[in-house]
């Protein structure tokens, strides 16, 4: 049973509009959430986190929104850049399982010129 | 360079053989985190380490151990390999035991033929 859902196994944005990545969890006991970004041949690399006691979250480039009451969030990148190319996981953790991480199965961005 | 050192990057064997992956994680992280990604899935928790002793266990098979030695580099054992376990074996490493901002190593990919 997958408890973190990327349903977009990849997704095409053309260089300087937005990108908007989106996750679905299905435990409700979640109340932490990262994204990672991954290149080929490496590992992945932190990108952003949110707690549930937020619905926002922002970082330069990037904003996660988290909406507790649809169990989603997404990720937002704007604008979208050609090193913004890469596999972007969702992953979430509850206290009740020793923050755990779940993962997604990772959406594929790829930025086109 | 996430400072997470995995080794060997490739490892190729037979079914049935059984291999070692090393990680030697960040200077000053004492957690360290097993896991795999089978082609187009995302990561699977197989097995933390804190500071020596086992913290948490995920999805990892009896075929499969692990541990972590008092120099804090951590080691999978996987044994009696069966083609199922081609996979991209990932370490990460964290300050703390709570399972957030990990950095993560380049990954062992291994192929059983």
């Amino acid at each position: 049973d997958q408890q973190v859902k990327q349903n977009s196994p990849s997704l095409s944005v053309q260089e300087g509009r937005i990108s908007i990545l989106n996750c679905d969890y299905t435990n409700s006991m979640f109340d932490y959430f990262l994204w990672y970004k991954k290149y080929p041949a490496e590992g992945p690399t932190f990108l952003i986190s949110i707690s549930s006691i937020k619905d926002k979250n922002e970082d330069g480039r990037f904003t996660v929104f988290l909406n507790k009451s649809a169990k989603h969030l997404s990720l937002h990148i704007v604008p979208s850049q050609p090193g913004d190319s890469a596999v972007y996981f969702c992953a979430a953790s509850a206290l009740d399982s020793n923050y755990q991480l779940i993962w997604g199965a990772g959406t594929k961005l790829i930025i086109k010129p | 360079d996430s400072g997470v050192t995995q080794t060997p990057k490739h490892l190729i064997t037979a079914t049935g053989q059984r291999v070692t992956l090393r990680c030697s994680p960040r200077s000053g992280d004492l957690s360290v985190y097993w896991y795999q990604q089978s082609l187009d899935q995302g990561l699977q928790f197989l097995i933390q380490y804190y500071n020596g002793e086992e913290r948490a266990k995920g999805n990892i098979l009896e075929r499969f151990s692990a541990q972590q030695f008092p120099d804090l580099h951590s080691e999978l054992n996987l044994s009696s390999l069966e083609l199922g376990d081609s996979a991209l074996y990932f370490c990460a490493s964290s300050v703390s035991g709570a399972n957030t901002e990990a950095f993560f190593g380049q990954g062992t990919r291994l192929t059983v033929v």
